[in-house]
């Protein structure tokens, strides 16, 4: 069973705190992750890649525990900007393919 | 614009009619996944395909949903006898090969049934 599991929020957060988005896979032979960010009705817009242990990006910091199948994503000075649904997404392995296969996203709102 | 391409942004149809989506993957991919999303929902995985081949189809509903990806031209996901319950934003993407790259996403296309 190919599954990603995040937790819906919403997360409401005044500018300039940070958070973090904990997201969990089910199949430990998963190869990699992304965290994709999706605005209200856009398409989904990649925002990280996370191959290894983690990736940083400026105020974006994502880190892969592989023992623990979980993925995070820290975001830092939260800026009003910032205000999307986040998606966990993994290839993931299951009965002798890989799909890509998405969380239904956190919600996080940022407020002034 | 060099992205991935969806025609049409919004689509209406009544029921029973066919309803035809398209989508021209970025310029150098030839990978090509279809999802859905319904209001408040996660995206689905349908389809995935690459030129001339459907390489994986566990995500498609067994009837009236069909997609290709012919040598020229782009993918369509074509929605026959429509449903109320098949109203939903369809993404596509595309990526240059599967295994551990990220896709990329076009604008979706918005299919309201009346």
């Amino acid at each position: 069973r190919k599954e990603v599991e995040q937790d819906p929020g919403p997360f409401n957060v005044p500018e300039g705190a940070t958070v973090a988005f904990n997201c969990t896979y089910s199949n430990s032979a998963s190869q990699s992750f992304f965290w994709y960010r999706q605005d209200c009705r856009k398409e989904p817009k990649l925002l990280m890649s996370v191959y290894s242990s983690g990736n940083e990006d400026g105020r974006f910091t994502a880190q892969l525990n592989r023992a623990s199948q979980y993925i995070s994503l820290l975001i830092r000075d939260s800026k009003l900007s910032d205000s999307a649904t986040y998606l966990c997404v993994g290839w993931l392995s299951g009965a002798g393919s890989y799909q890509l296969t998405f969380g239904k996203g956190t919600k996080l709102s940022v407020i002034p | 614009n060099a992205g991935v391409m969806q025609n049409p942004r919004h689509l209406v149809r009544r029921r029973g009619q066919e309803a035809r989506l398209r989508c021209s993957p970025m310029k150098g991919h030839s990978h090509v996944y279809w999802y859905r999303q319904l209001p408040e929902e996660g995206l689905k995985f349908m389809v995935y395909l690459q030129k001339e081949n459907i390489i994986d189809e566990s995500g498609m509903p067994k009837e009236r949903f069909s997609a290709e990806f012919p040598k020229e031209g782009p993918s369509i996901l074509r929605i026959q006898q429509v449903v109320r319950g098949d109203s939903a934003a369809y993404f596509c993407a595309s990526s240059p090969q599967t295994g551990n790259q990220p896709q990329h996403f076009g604008d979706g296309t918005r299919l309201s049934i009346l």
